[in-house]
This record gives C-alpha cells, sequence and structure tokens, in this order.
C-alpha cells in the first residue's frame, strides 16, 4: 500500500506561470513533510519541508501548503524557471514506526517550456 | 554543508559478481540509508543504519546486505549480483536523533548516486 502519493506522473507549464504539484498521504501518524528535486543522474536534493503543526512554509519562489483535514500537500512554483525542470519527490516522516525513515512518493516530471 | 560522496557514479559488472558500493558522509550525521531509484517506482529504501554497526531492513532488503563499521561510511553490498538488480542506486544521510522531531533534522541528503548496470 502506498502511504505517500503522487497521482500526476508529469506536469508541463509555461515559462513565468506557477507550477503546482501534488501530493496526497494516508497515513495520519506522518508529522514532517518534505519536497526533493531530482535531475537526471544525480541525488535528489532537498527544497522545503514544512511541520503538521504549520500550514504553509515559504522560501523565495517555493510555498509549501499542508492540508491535515485532507491528507494534502502541495509545491507552489511561483514564477517557474526552465531550470526547475525535474522531478520532485514528496515525502513524510514519522509514521509511527520508525522515526528515522522518510516515505517517499513516486514523484512528478515537471517540464517548464520556455 | 552536508557531503554525501558515493564511490563510483557508473559501475558495470556481471551477473553472479559480488558488489561493493560505498557510502561516506562528512557531517557526523547518525542515520545513513541506501535507496534505489526505478523508472515509475520512485525511491525505495533497501537497508538503513541509526548507528554503528546497527541496521535495519527497508522496503526491498532481499539480494541485499550492509555493512556500517564506521560512523562515516555505510556500505551496500549485492552478494551475487543479478539482471534485476541493475537501478540507480542513492545513499543518503540524515541527523535525527530521539526527541527531535519537526525541527528539520529527519531530512535526508543524498549523494550524487551510483547507476550500476549488471549483464
Amino acid at each position: 500500500d502506498q502511504q505517500v502519493k503522487q497521482n500526476s506522473p508529469s506536469l508541463s507549464v509555461q515559462e513565468g506561470r506557477i507550477s503546482i504539484l501534488n501530493c496526497d498521504y494516508t497515513n495520519s501518524m506522518f508529522d514532517y513533510f518534505l519536497w526533493y528535486k531530482k535531475y537526471p543522474a544525480e541525488g535528489p536534493t532537498f527544497l522545503i519541508s514544512i511541520s503538521s503543526i504549520k500550514d504553509k512554509n515559504e522560501d523565495g519562489r517555493f510555498t509549501v501548503f499542508l492540508n491535515k483535514s485532507a491528507k494534502h500537500l502541495s509545491l507552489h512554483i511561483v514564477p517557474s524557471q526552465p531550470g526547475d525542470s525535474a522531478v520532485y519527490f514528496c515525502a513524510a516522516s514519522g509514521d509511527g514506526g520508525s522515526n528515522y525513515k522518510l516515505t517517499f512518493g513516486k514523484g512528478t516530471l515537471l517540464t517548464v517550456n520556455p | 554543508d552536508v557531503k554525501v560522496t558515493q564511490s563510483s557514479r557508473y559501475l558495470v559488472k556481471r551477473t553472479g559478481e559480488k558488489v561493493f558500493l560505498e557510502c561516506v558522509q562528512d557531517m557526523d550525521h547518525e542515520n545513513m540509508f541506501w535507496y534505489r531509484q526505478d523508472p515509475g517506482l520512485g525511491l525505495r529504501l533497501i537497508y538503513f543504519s541509526y548507528d554503528v554497526k546497527m541496521k535495519e531492513k527497508g522496503d526491498i532488503p532481499e539480494g541485499y546486505s550492509v555493512s556500517r563499521e564506521k560512523k562515516e561510511r555505510f556500505s551496500l553490498i549485492l552478494e551475487s549480483a543479478s539482471t534485476n538488480q541493475t537501478s540507480m542506486y542513492l545513499c543518503a544521510s540524515s541527523l535525527w536523533e530521539n526527541g527531535y522531531r519537526g525541527q528539520g533534522q529527519e531530512t535526508q541528503y543524498f549523494g550524487p548516486g551510483t547507476r550500476l548496470l549488471v549483464l
């Protein structure tokens, strides 16, 4: 069973517009959420995170929103740039078992067209 | 900055060979992880270690073993490589210790990855 789901395998947006990447989770024990960005042939790089005590966290062009009642989080990128084209992974921590682990979604490929 | 390095970027091995993938982190992190990434399957956890000489199985440990003799080094071992182990292998580390939840220490930092091809 997949506890973290990214239902859109891919997303295409125009440069300068907003990119919205979505993530749903099923385990109500999760209390910390992260987004990673991954270019081909490289390791994922940490982008932004949010604790379950917050509903929004912002860092420059990146904002993560958390809706605990819906078990949903989203990453907004404004404005989108061609260099943002990458695979984005959503991850969650605190599943009630091992607190060391992150549970990852399968990723969304974002393509930003010039 | 956290630095996680992996011993090889690309490896080609033959079926049945014993394969060692090494990972080193320089930030004195407690926890280290091995993942594999395959198209359409995301990141899947193979093994992790929360202390020297301690290890726990992840979601797909079959066919793999690990070794952590020193805090900064975590090795993944393929005892007898098979073609279905062709993949991108990613090592990560995190600082997280008991009692410090939600303050960023859960964040894992990844190495550049090793692309392994088993023929």
